[in-house]
């Protein structure tokens, strides 16, 4: 199984400030024959299920506000958001789709400061 | 736009099985290009991938679970469900059914979740 790690486990930021979540994987989850990188990250508020907003790490999901961004490649990622906003506060996941058994991170829960 | 909508019974006693359903409307099961899966999340933790069936009623299960799972289809009623057999209080989870594209696979569209409880 591939092992996904997340950095911190939870964080608080200022309205309008960056916030930056880190993930790792045991494993590249870099698929070298169309160079994609099968990384998704969720955003899951409190009573809600998980909503995608980034797939193939870096690919943001249609209406997904453009201050989340996703970055990184092969073990290393990183999830964005660039300002702050009250909205956002939620628990985010990693989560890779490489192979079977799909495996999520932690979770890293954001808050406002 | 295509949604899912998890079904089945909030409680049930330890060693039975547990068996939800997830009605979609909005889209096929049948359909080629996505596999329909479940997850789940126990109270105040991460998620667990369960396991996925296409629509030609291959599956793929989580190892962890493999021998204690059933994921099966019903094109009639285009819906799929999840049997977890001999379940124990660590099954206590809110039990999400998402759609999958069939080569890309993350998890794209979520039910709302439904939670079951394991208790005698």
């Amino acid at each position: 199984d591939i092992e996904m790690t997340q950095s911190p486990d939870s964080l608080a930021v200022s309205l309008g400030e960056r916030a930056t979540i880190k993930c790792k994987s045991s494993q590249s989850v870099l698929y070298n024959p169309n160079n994609q990188n099968y990384l998704a990250w969720y955003q899951q508020k409190p009573g809600q299920p998980p909503k995608l907003l980034i797939y193939w790490s870096s690919v943001r999901e249609s209406g997904v506000p453009d201050r989340f961004s996703g970055s990184g490649s092969g073990s290393d990622f990183t999830l964005t958001i660039s300002s702050l906003q009250a909205e956002d506060v939620a628990v985010y996941y990693c989560q890779q789709y490489y192979s079977t058994p799909f495996t999520f991170g932690p979770g890293t829960k954001v808050d406002i400061k | 736009q295509v949604q899912l909508h998890e079904s089945g019974p909030g409680l049930v006693k330890p060693s039975e099985t547990l068996s939800l359903t997830c009605t979609v409307s909005g889209g096929s099961v049948s359909s080629s290009s996505y596999y329909w899966s479940w997850i789940r999340q126990p109270p105040g933790k991460g998620l667990e991938w369960i396991g996925y069936i296409y629509y030609s009623g291959s599956t793929n299960y989580n190892p962890s679970l493999n021998s204690r799972i059933t994921i099966s289809l019903d094109t009639s009623k285009n819906h799929f469900s999840l049997k977890l057999s001999s379940v124990t209080a660590a099954d206590t989870a809110v039990y999400y059914c998402v759609r999958l594209p069939h080569n890309n696979n993350y998890m794209g569209v979520w039910g709302k979740g439904t939670t079951v409880t394991v208790s005698s």
